[in-house]
């Protein structure tokens, strides 16, 4: 099984409609990110979480909501989607105890289109 | 600013032969780490291999080698013996080190897409 999994893999809504994509790890990881690719511009960074009660803007946090569940579950709402957040949204996990290094770990992305 | 740049957006070499990704990042800290991973046409991100800024000796990973040359702020990815797999995007990061302080992000490059001909 997948240490890092997302849900829905593909999902394709409106103008206006409220989406959440869900990540989940069983990693044990304490940090949790959220990233949207497009074509060009590179992975960018959504929102960031270190623990449960951590939760951090990144780079584009505008029109994004996120929810830290639990240690395992990291969700990213788009409250009323637009057409410029379609995208390939990564979540991704960290374990700073593991190494020296900020390395990464990622889900299998989440294809979004919004119509 | 911390910044990566990878000065090739797309390239392409022969199967069998090796190829050199380029990386180059700026950054006034002493400590830091240096990462690769590649993106397949399926979409999932793979990490490859890293490199500490006060790691003595090149990282490897099997066909993978990171060609990291400090002074010159470089840390390009080898890959040795091309396979048709190897067909991907593939991107450079860099992160500082945990306990520098400064520990929120990877700083990540544009990308570079490598097509390995048969």
């Amino acid at each position: 099984d997948a240490d890092v999994t997302q849900t829905p893999r593909n999902r394709i809504t409106k103008t206006g409609k409220r989406i959440m994509l869900e990540c989940s790890q069983t990693k044990g990881h304490d940090r949790m990110y959220w990233y949207r690719q497009d074509p060009g511009l590179g992975l960018r960074l959504i929102y960031y979480s270190f623990d449960v009660k951590d939760i951090n803007k990144g780079e584009i946090s505008d029109g994004y909501s996120v929810s830290r569940q639990a240690q395992a579950k990291f969700s990213l709402s788009l409250e009323s989607a637009i057409p410029n957040q379609t995208a390939l949204y990564f979540c991704a996990t960290s374990d700073p105890g593991r190494g020296l290094y900020n390395e990464q770990f990622f889900g299998p992305g989440t294809r979004l289109t919004v119509l | 600013a911390q910044k990566i740049t990878q000065t090739q957006p797309g390239m392409f070499v022969q199967e069998k032969e090796a190829v050199t990704l380029d990386c180059t990042y700026d950054t006034s800290d002493q400590s830091y780490g240096l990462f690769w991973y590649k993106q397949p046409s399926s979409g999932e991100m793979i990490f490859l291999i890293y490199q500490g800024s006060y790691d003595e000796q090149n990282a490897t990973e099997g066909r993978y080698s990171l060609n990291f040359q400090k002074a010159r702020k470089s840390a390009n990815l080898v890959i040795s013996a091309s396979q048709l797999g190897d067909s991907a995007m593939y991107f450079c990061a860099m992160s500082p080190a945990l306990n520098a302080g400064n520990n929120r992000k990877l700083i990540w490059g544009l990308g570079t897409s490598l097509g390995v001909n048969p």
